[in-house]
């Protein structure tokens, strides 16, 4: 059974870069749509992009300035950058899985990670 | 970008009740709505795809309903264990968005 686990630094400072990255374990990062999707302490979902294996993306335009999703298929990964954070950054961020040729919905999730922005 | 919105957003039931909760996509979305159920400190689980369409290994009393823009979840007798909160999301286009979600408490 496949399973994500998100990693990266929980705390990141005002105006700096956001990294975090995904690895899959249990399958292969091949045929599928690979999302990262943000919370906020106490409010709800909000998606901020995918990318393909292949390498093509799509992101939320809201932070479309500000986001790099990448994929490394030899690690079975895929990263997100997210810069010049605020606090308004803060949250838990979910990497989520979209099989390929389905309804488009996120069927295994990652446990999530919070990532603070603060100084 | 499609705006979601669920209603109510919190509703006290007993072990037992009905439990229905609706989603409305403010343009049409097909059948392409999923639902989802978070509990605290957890991630999302997928309980609903394509409307209607349960999850392998999700229990038959979860149920889905509706197609365009209007759509309802349904648990047909409440377990403890799905005192949770719900949430509608369209897969129709980008940007995929969530509905606020629907937090089901004990009454």
């Amino acid at each position: 059974q496949v399973q994500l686990q998100e990693s990266g630094p929980g705390l990141v400072k005002p105006s700096e870069t956001l990294s975090l990255t995904c690895t899959v374990s249990g399958g292969s990062i091949n045929s599928y749509y690979w999302n990262w999707i943000r919370q906020p302490p106490g409010k709800g979902l909000e998606w901020i992009g995918y990318i393909h294996y292949s390498g093509s993306t799509n992101y939320n335009p809201s932070l479309k300035s500000r986001v790099t999703i990448s994929v490394d298929t030899s690690k079975n990964q895929f990263s997100l950058t997210l810069n010049s954070v605020t606090a308004a950054d803060t949250a838990v961020f979910y990497c989520a899985r979209v099989p390929s040729g389905s309804y488009s919905q996120f069927d295994t999730w990652g446990q999530g990670t919070l990532v603070t922005v603060s100084s | 970008d499609i705006q979601m919105t669920q209603s109510p957003s919190s509703l006290s039931a007993s072990v037992g009740d009905r439990v229905t909760i609706t989603c409305r996509a403010s343009q049409f979305i097909s059948s392409y709505l999923n639902w989802y159920q978070q509990k605290p400190g957890k991630a999302p689980k997928l309980l609903i795809y394509a409307a209607s369409s349960l999850q392998s290994g999700v229990p038959s009393r979860f149920s889905g309903s509706g197609s365009g823009t209007d759509f309802t979840f349904t648990i047909s007798s409440l377990q403890p264990e799905d005192f949770a909160t719900y949430y509608c999301q369209q897969s129709y286009s980008t940007p995929r968005t969530f509905g606020q979600g629907t937090k089901v408490e004990i009454k």
